[in-house]
């Protein structure tokens, strides 16, 4: 089981803004652990979209961006295009499990 | 250019066993650690573990110990994966990871290992 919470699904129309959150705990984000998301295209692998809690690696658009607060981050997306519709996944590091990185639950991102 | 690319789809049948190779390129492969990540049908990211690529010493996660075996041939820049005793849920699509600390910058393609008599 996932120790990163996420909403399982979110919409919105082109152009508009959405959140992802990513509710974690005093052993993963909590504990100041980076957080990273991941975008997952239909039928294809996971590409890196912000690492360190809010830097994006060269090639991903400033539409999306990341900050951490506490026990939880948040993914947002401006400007919505038909192309995010995708799964996006949180991920961090949880010292209670012997050290181990974590995943969160996953979110469905749709564009309506 | 990084590229990690593994090998392709398997049918097996429950109790076999099967080895997946994720080949890396374009970098130094004894410079990053590489991880694996397990996926099952429509579902979520799930880290298996990671393997370090200059002392080949695997890290396994909890549910991931005993059946699940990394292993490295430094000499072709590739890392592998087998698992033994394969059973129905081993069914899912697995993928190498390059370790950029903490987080992981560079994905294969994914490997789906399908388990069923």
């Amino acid at each position: 089981q996932s120790v990163l919470t996420q909403p399982p699904s979110v919409s919105g129309a082109p152009g508009q803004r959405v959140t992802i959150s990513c509710t974690g705990s005093s052993s993963n984000i909590g504990a100041g652990y980076d957080v990273h998301w991941y975008q997952q295209l239909p039928g294809t692998a996971p590409k890196l979209l912000i690492y360190g809690n809010s830097n994006r690696p060269s090639g991903v658009p400033d539409r999306f961006s990341g900050s951490k607060s506490g026990t939880s981050a948040s993914l947002a997306i401006t400007g919505l295009q038909a192309e995010d519709e995708a799964d996006y996944y949180c991920q961090s590091y949880d010292s209670s499990l012997s050290g181990c990185y974590v995943f969160g639950t996953g979110t469905k991102v749709t564009v309506l | 250019q990084v590229q990690l690319v593994q090998s392709g789809s398997e049918l097996k049948k429950p109790g076999a066993s099967v080895k997946v190779s994720c080949k890396a390129s374009g970098y130094t492969f004894t410079s990053y650690a590489m991880n694996w990540v397990r996926q099952a049908p429509g579902q979520g990211l799930e880290w298996m573990g990671w393997i370090n690529t200059n002392t080949g010493n695997p890290t396994y996660a909890q549910g991931f110990t005993g059946r699940f075996v990394f292993s490295l041939d430094t000499s072709v820049s590739t890392a592998y994966l087998q698992i033994s005793s394969l059973k129905a849920e081993d069914t899912a699509v697995y993928y190498c990871a390059r370790d950029l600390g903490r987080c992981f910058d560079y994905w294969g393609q994914g490997t789906l290992v399908t388990v069923s008599s």
